[in-house]
């Protein structure tokens, strides 16, 4: 089974800086998908950036990036420039391909809380 | 922007009383799931749907747990006899075929009493 873990329970910002959170992740299979979703106050899961595990070139997503690192099994979310409405939770997630668009289930991490600071 | 949508947004209930959260996926898309997210926990997979049968289930989805799509629209997820510890956040989700992202609705929390 696939694990996957974010190391990091709290970070924190100052705005306009640059924060980088840590996921890593367990499995055996070759071809997957990463995802880093956000989830604000209001608790609703939103899609910030995926990454699929064939492509060595890292995603980005105008101020959040990825530095996806397949043999190490590491992927990490960079965001620049931060502002307060980055201020969230964020999760990590898995997906195999082994089912390509088939329902395979998302894997998630136990998250980050990010704080972005004045 | 499409978007799933989940009703009602809380709903609270006594122990023991069956509950229906209710969810409107993206219209084209064929692939559903539920979530749940114990409050301070991660999100946890519960169950896909696709093609009206269930694709995969997870252990937390035991015979107290049903889904549906009832019509062309909606999709349930039935709790026959609700306990204390099945209060969370449940998320539905979908994804289209051949793509591998799922869009996530807003939510429902459940409060069990």
């Amino acid at each position: 089974a696939q694990t996957v873990t974010q190391s990091q329970p709290e970070m924190s910002v100052q705005e306009a800086e640059t924060v980088t959170l840590s996921c890593t992740y367990d499995t055996s299979e070759s071809d997957y998908y990463l995802f880093w979703y956000k989830q604000p106050p209001s608790r609703q899961m939103i899609l910030v950036i995926r990454q699929e595990a064939y492509k060595q070139q890292n995603a980005t997503e105008n101020r959040f990036s990825v530095n996806f690192q397949k043999a190490a099994k590491s992927f990490s979310l960079k965001i620049s420039d931060s502002q307060l409405g980055d201020a969230a939770m964020y999760f990590c997630a898995y997906r195999s391909a082994g089912m390509k668009g088939h329902g395979s289930k998302l894997t998630f991490g136990t998250g980050t809380r990010l704080q972005v600071t004045l | 922007e499409p978007e799933v949508t989940q009703t009602p947004s809380h709903q609270v209930t006594q122990m023991g009383q069956e509950v229906i959260l209710r969810c409107v996926p993206i219209s084209n898309h064929l692939y559903f799931y539920w979530y749940r997210q114990i409050l301070g926990q991660k999100v946890e997979f519960l169950v896909s749907f696709y093609n009206n049968e269930i694709s995969e289930k997870s252990e937390i989805f035991d015979d107290q747990f049903s889904v549906e799509r009832p019509d062309g629209s909606n999709f349930t997820l039935k709790i026959r006899s609700t306990k204390l510890e099945d209060s969370a956040m449940y998320f539905c989700a979908s994804s289209e075929t051949g793509k591998n992202i799922q869009y996530f609705g807003a939510g429902t929390r459940l409060s069990v009493l």
